[in-house]
């Protein structure tokens, strides 16, 4: 069955960057039409997308946050990595990834989240 | 980018009862149109795609419909396990935009 896991630190500082790891199961990136995404929630608020990785390795940002982010993949490892850059309080949130089966389709599987706290 | 617009913000239902919930793009999304339902400490689950085509194992109780800049989630029947948070999301235009939701709570 499809799994995605999220990883990272659940704490960092103003200023420092934030490296998360989805891991994935399940689906193989290399299938055509095949995407993962990253997608954010501050606590009580609404989702928000972040970045989008398919499977011929083109990449979508949310354009207000695209000068901070950078999405990867290691399609051997069913790896997905985010890293976003110059982190902010406003940027503490619960990080979600997820699967999408083709570039025209929402994200059906999605990990269980982690939450990001960025404080001094 | 696309503003989704959903309401009401809250819905006070009681069980068994019919709930409606809206949503609203600032422009046409055609059918690119899908509906979440959140738990407290859940990832969304989806629910509907393509604006009315149910989920795998979502329950027939759920049913979307519209198309363009207007659409509706109706869930027939409410059960104790359908009062949630529930979300619209385009997927018609990167990026994909999610509404504020709308919480489905018990009256």
């Amino acid at each position: 069955q499809v799994t995605l896991r999220e990883s990272g630190p659940a704490l960092v500082k103003p200023t420092q960057t934030l490296t998360l790891t989805c891991t994935f199961s399940g689906f193989s990136l290399s299938t055509s039409g095949m995407c993962v995404g990253w997608i954010r929630q501050p606590p009580g608020k609404a989702l928000e997308w972040l970045a989008r990785i398919d499977w011929d390795d083109d990449k979508f940002y949310s354009s207000s946050l695209k000068t901070r982010l950078t999405i990867s993949k290691d399609t051997s490892k069913n790896q997905v990595v985010l890293t976003m850059t110059n982190m902010d309080p406003v940027d503490t949130a619960t990080y979600y990834c997820a699967r999408m089966r083709r570039v025209t389709a929402p994200p059906d599987f999605w990990g269980q989240g982690t939450l990001v706290t960025v404080s001094s | 980018e696309i503003v989704m617009t959903q309401s009401p913000a809250t819905l006070s239902v009681s069980p068994g009862e019919r709930a409606t919930l809206s949503c609203r793009a600032s422009q046409s999304v055609s059918s690119n149109l899908a509906w979440y339902q959140q738990k407290p400490g859940q990832a969304p689950r989806l629910l509907i795609s393509g604006a009315s085509t149910r989920a795998t194992d979502i329950p027939a109780r759920f049913s979307g419909s519209g198309s363009g800049t207007e659409f509706t989630l109706t869930i027939s029947s409410l059960q104790s396990e359908d009062f949630a948070v529930y979300y619209c999301q385009q997927y018609n235009y990167w990026p994909p935009t999610f509404g504020q939701g709308t919480k489905v709570e018990i009256k």
